[in-house]
């Protein structure tokens, strides 16, 4: 059982348009972290969110966590065909240092 | 300051081979901690060093092992390899573990055959 379920799997939008991914658990979680993978290369950090209720905004990437810290969410406004990778996001449980990730976004923006 | 760096890059081995893969952390990270990536199951956490100690482990059988060196490097090692061990391992350094930021090298792609 994944502890970390992402939805959508796979998402292909047109440039310009908004999308939105989700990260949900049964779990709760002492901070929650979202990373952008392109191909042949490591994740790469986007942002952490740490506290239940938060919103962080990145350029045009608006990042949620939830207010019990089980779930998260990350908004893309006016998509760009350079936001497309995979998107996966990772807890971190209280006590625990071990990094959880999700099942992954698979996202593709269409000139 | 210089990046995550694993090496080999590229690997291919045939079944009942072992094999090292190395990771080299940022300097003056002291946690290492080691993932396999597969399409089917995504990104599977393998073990985490800190300071020369395996402080966590994930559900993977005993033939995946690694080690932390004084200097932070890590091995991972897999023996009597098998074809579902084909995957990109990946290696994470961060200051403090999970709840600090991790930075990810760029990965070895391990190929069984």
């Amino acid at each position: 059982t994944q502890l970390l379920e992402q939805s959508p799997q796979f998402l292909s939008i047109q440039e310009g348009e908004n999308l939105t991914v989700y990260c949900n658990s049964s779990s709760v979680f002492s901070s929650l972290q979202w990373y952008r993978q392109e191909p042949g290369e490591g994740p790469v950090l986007l942002v952490t969110v740490v506290t239940g209720g938060e919103v962080k905004k990145l350029k045009r990437l608006t990042f949620q966590f939830g207010d019990a810290r089980k779930d998260s969410s990350l908004h893309i406004t006016a998509a760009q065909p350079g936001d497309t990778g995979l998107y996966l996001c990772a807890g971190a449980r209280f006590g625990n240092e071990k990094l959880t990730f999700g099942t992954g976004t698979r996202l593709t923006i269409i000139p | 300051k210089a990046g995550v760096t694993q090496t080999p890059r590229y690997l291919i081995k045939t079944r009942g081979q072992q094999v090292t893969l190395s990771c080299s952390p940022i300097s003056g990270h002291r946690s290492v901690s080691w993932y396999q990536q597969t399409p089917g199951q995504g990104l599977q956490f393998l073990f985490e060093y800190f300071s020369e100690t395996q402080r966590n482990k994930g559900n993977f059988p005993g033939r995946f092992s690694g080690r932390q060196f004084s200097n932070s490097r890590s091995e991972m090692n897999v023996s009597t390899l098998e074809l579902g061990d084909s995957a990109l391992y990946l290696c994470a350094s961060s200051s403090q573990g999970a709840r600090t930021e991790a930075f990810f090298g760029q990965g070895t792609r391990l190929t069984v055959v």
